[in-house]
């Protein structure tokens, strides 16, 4: 299994919800990332977990919340979104020894009204 | 620090046409270097990769050189196909850290 999936592959929210976005793989993986991309741009890194830990955040705003409940897992919390937010979100992962190869999934499209 | 620039697109060509996309880095220590590609709607994919100077990567008619005398990685494939539309990401990474260097992305339309 070579997948990374996400869920759900589209959303749509309003400035006050709270949402969350899910991404699994069981590749064995042990390094995850969070990407944001805007269209015709290219993947903006925000957040790394190693091991199940926070290793790197790209300076993201609080309103954008990750979390990483298992080797398998990682979940990205939304809270009061802006308008400028609305993105692709796009989920990677990574075998942690050789650190190079990513594997994406599809992203989900997100819309903030 | 790390960079990577790649040509600027949209490039359009003919089915069957040879392909070019230009990519040049800039690095310190010894990188590796990667071309992903992205079809409408998906996620980025690994195309190809090579991890030290001198040795090509090569997929799906595709194959890219690491030049480290000119520090380019130029993606080419003898004959494209409508299918190869997609937007191609030159990349690298280096440092040992989690970090992945992206270019802009060149837009690539095939026309039958």
């Amino acid at each position: 299994d070579t997948e990374v999936t996400q869920t759900p592959k589209h959303l749509v929210m309003g400035m006050t919800n709270k949402k969350s976005l899910k991404c699994e793989q069981h590749m064995g993986h042990r390094a995850m990332y969070w990407y944001k991309q805007k269209a015709k741009k290219p993947p903006e890194l925000m957040f790394v977990y190693s091991y199940e830990k926070l290793s790197i955040n790209e300076s993201v705003p609080s309103r954008f919340s990750p979390e990483c409940p298992n080797s398998s897992l990682l979940n990205l919390h939304l809270h009061a979104l802006q308008p400028e937010d609305s993105a692709l979100y796009l989920c990677a992962s990574s075998d942690i020894l050789t650190n190079e190869k990513l594997f994406f999934g599809s992203g989900t499209q997100l819309s903030v009204l | 620090g790390n960079s990577v620039t790649q040509m600027e697109g949209p490039v359009t060509l003919s089915e069957e046409a040879f392909l070019t996309i230009n990519c040049t880095y800039t690095a310190t220590g010894y990188p590796s270097l990667f071309w992903y590609v992205q079809y409408p709607g998906e996620g980025l994919q690994l195309l190809l990769k090579a991890t030290k100077a001198d040795d090509k990567g090569s997929n799906k008619g595709f194959e890219a050189t690491y030049r480290k005398e000119t520090t380019s990685f130029h993606l080419e494939k003898g004959s494209v196909q409508v299918s190869d539309s997609a937007v191609y990401f030159c990349a690298l990474t280096g440092g040992g850290g989690f970090k992945t260097i992206f270019g802009a992305g060149t837009r690539l339309f095939v026309k039958a």
